[in-house]
């Protein structure tokens, strides 16, 4: 079973840096073909995607965001850490990990519950 | 801003079909991917690829595309599918994802 949990701190302020991990389990992140995904959603308002770590270590970062973002793998803990510099209250938003589908195709298939950080 | 477009919201009375809709250049060469949000939780995908269904979804969602325009459609809409409905897919380069605005659904 394939489960996945976003953590991180609940308040955070201005210009400080965010630290999110992504815990999961039922599968490995070093298997061929895998890949993490980081979104995030405002209160009220549309998801966003902002960044993607594959098995072989290849990162893809949102373009609006990239200065911003650093996503990192620890294989051997199964958790994906997402860092995001220069905090603001426009990044008040949960924050939501996603592994790609059993198709290796689906990129946001399994959602883990999201971690609300409100920037403050 | 989104780059994948949707209505805001719509509206469909009990039992009744209803289509929502996703436009965007990237769906010309990906699928969409559809999800279901309800207050508080994170969200769901209800459909993937070309028109599949994960486990547990119900049959009467479908999906369809034409052109740079994918479509969900519920047929005999339920009081529990009232939610709201995002669209995604893989940019144009294949290596990011972009989401819809969302569309809140409304069952009368």
């Amino acid at each position: 079973q394939v489960t996945l949990r976003a953590s991180g701190p609940a308040l955070v302020k201005p210009t400080q840096t965010l630290t999110l991990t992504c815990t999961f389990s039922g599968f490995s992140l070093s298997a061929t073909g895998m890949s993490v995904s980081w979104i995030r959603q405002p209160p009220g308002k549309a998801l966003e995607w902002l960044a993607r770590i594959d098995w072989d270590d290849d990162k893809y970062y949102s373009t609006s965001l990239k200065t911003r973002l650093t996503i990192s793998k620890d294989t051997s803990k199964n958790q994906v850490v997402l860092t995001m510099t220069n905090m603001d209250p426009v990044d008040t938003a949960t924050y939501y990990c996603a592994r790609i589908g059993d198709d290796y195709v689906t990129l946001l298939y399994y959602w883990g519950q999201g971690a609300l950080v409100t920037v403050s | 801003s989104s780059e994948l477009t949707q209505d805001p919201a719509v509206s469909v009375a009990l039992g009744q079909t209803v289509r929502i809709t996703c436009q965007g250049d990237s769906l010309r060469y990906y699928f969409a991917s559809w999800y279901q949000q309800k207050p508080g939780q994170a969200p769901v995908i209800v459909i993937y690829g070309k028109d599949n269904r994960p486990s547990g979804i119900p049959d009467r969602f479908s999906g369809s595309g034409l052109g740079d325009t994918a479509s969900l459609t519920i047929t005999g809409a339920q009081a529990e599918d009232e939610a709201d409905y995002f669209c995604n897919s893989r940019d144009t380069s294949g290596n990011h994802v972009v989401f819809g605005g969302g569309t809140k659904l409304t069952v009368l």
